[in-house]
């Protein structure tokens, strides 16, 4: 089982708003990531929690803000956005070794308004 | 940093074999990763090559050689539902187990 579960599916939010991105994984991963990813375009790395520490900030601005509750889990909370943040946003998770291939889940498909 | 090329698209026929290819510049290789994404999901692990060689699993094969930064994708007896973007992915020695993708190559397949 190689599940990551992202919710919500889709989202749309104005600019004022405060909204979270959840992602989820039972396969005892120690590494989580999240990307952001534009139509047409690669996935973008944006952070990196490793065993439950952020590891990777790839100068997001402040109005992302990551947090690892606990290994199994992954908040993404954002506010303040702008409509250029509209996109694909993927979480991922890696064993932490070995190979420590990461495995996506579906995203969440955001829309600033 | 890396740099990263893929083509931007290519087309093959039902039931034929295509190669993507994948050229890299990076100042520490620390293994590639190839990923199937179709359009509006999530990028589904294809293979891993850290060693020069060819990697093989079904359908899919995945060749690298280190000394001149190069991988291919090999796709044999392609089928309709292999049309999809294939991402090439790099990581970095001491990393943090950072990739950096390509822009993908879209991969269409007809009849």
């Amino acid at each position: 089982d190689t599940e990551v579960t992202q919710t919500p599916k889709h989202l749309v939010m104005g600019m004022t708003n405060k909204k979270s991105l959840k992602c989820e994984q039972h396969m005892g991963h120690r590494a989580m990531y999240w990307y952001k990813q534009k139509a047409k375009k690669p996935p973008e790395l944006m952070f990196v929690y490793s065993y439950e520490k952020l590891s990777i900030n790839e100068s997001v601005p402040s109005r992302f803000s990551p947090e690892c509750p606990n290994s199994s889990l992954l908040n993404l909370h954002l506010h303040a956005l702008q409509p250029e943040d509209s996109a694909l946003y993927l979480c991922a998770s890696s064993s932490g070794q070995g190979q420590n291939i990461q495995y996506f889940g579906a995203g969440t498909r955001l829309s600033v308004l | 940093g890396q740099n990263i090329d893929q083509p931007t698209e290519m087309t093959a026929t039902e039931g034929a074999i295509v190669q993507i290819n994948c050229t890299y510049q990076t100042s520490g290789f620390n293994g590639l990763f190839w990923y199937q994404q179709h359009a509006g999901e999530a990028p589904t692990f294809l293979s891993y090559n850290v060693l020069d060689g060819l990697e093989e699993k079904g359908r899919f094969s995945s060749f690298l050689s280190r000394s001149k930064g190069y991988s291919y994708l090999l796709l044999k007896e392609l089928q309709m539902k292999d049309s999809a973007s294939y991402l090439c992915a790099v990581r970095e020695e001491g990393g943090g187990n950072k990739l950096t993708f390509g822009t993908g190559t879209q991969l269409k397949v007809e009849l």
